[in-house]
């Protein structure tokens, strides 16, 4: 079983601020994918990214898989408000083995 | 969004009474899971099925049990409901075919044991 580790584990930030967030293992990953939930919420996915060294972007967000496959990070530039939420990583290997980090708590103030 | 249901949205029931929570989806999906989330634990897999009659442990099933007697619908029963259970419980859906197995969750059931 792979253990993600997401720092931090809260971040409260002022509107329009920029913040990282990441999530590392000692293990390497097949893929990794993150995905936002907000208060009252399921998960959603944000994003999946499966090469070494892939950034992709999302509007605001821009996430970073690392070159030996074992670290993420999320970029968000100039927060709002509507960014608050739990970000959270997730190893995308086999069926029993879809494990999620305790992900980032982000409150983002007007 | 993804056609997921889960009923019911808020439960409390004392220690030792059985409870059973349903998933329904209506998107034919192959594989469901249920995964309890806690203040500092995160989400955690307790059960996942990968088709009709088809169902396997996660790292918390201990205290749980499942069945999937159609493809829309996954069933997690407590036998014998205990405080440590208290939780909030969300069923998710997958095909299973795309990278990285892209998950799709419904809204969560709040369960509290008294």
């Amino acid at each position: 079983t792979q253990l993600l580790e997401q720092s931090p584990q809260f971040l409260s930030i002022q509107e329009g601020e920029n913040l990282t967030v990441y999530c590392n293992s000692s293990s390497v990953f097949s893929s990794l994918q993150w995905y936002r939930q907000e208060p009252g919420e399921g998960p959603v996915l944000l994003v999946t990214v499966v090469t070494g060294g892939e950034v992709k972007k999302l509007k605001r967000l821009t996430f970073q898989f690392g070159d030996a496959r074992k670290d993420s990070s999320l970029h968000i530039t100039a927060a709002q408000p509507g960014d608050t939420g739990l970000y959270l990583c997730r190893y995308g290997g086999s069926q029993g083995n879809l494990i999620f980090g305790k992900g980032t708590k982000l409150s983002v103030k007007p | 969004d993804a056609g997921i249901t889960q009923s019911p949205r808020h439960k409390v029931t004392e220690t030792g009474t059985p409870v059973t929570l349903r998933c329904h989806q209506t998107e034919n999906h192959r594989y469901m899971y249920w995964y309890r989330q806690d203040p500092g634990h995160g989400l955690r897999l307790i059960h996942y099925s990968y088709g009709v009659k088809d169902t396997d442990k996660g790292e918390v099933s201990d205290g749980y049990s499942v069945s999937r007697s159609k493809t829309e619908d996954f069933l997690l029963t407590l036998e014998s409901a205990t405080s440590s259970q208290t939780s909030v419980y969300f069923c998710a859906i997958s095909t299973g075919h795309s990278v990285g197995n892209e998950q799709f969750f419904g809204p969560g059931t709040r369960l509290t044991v008294l």
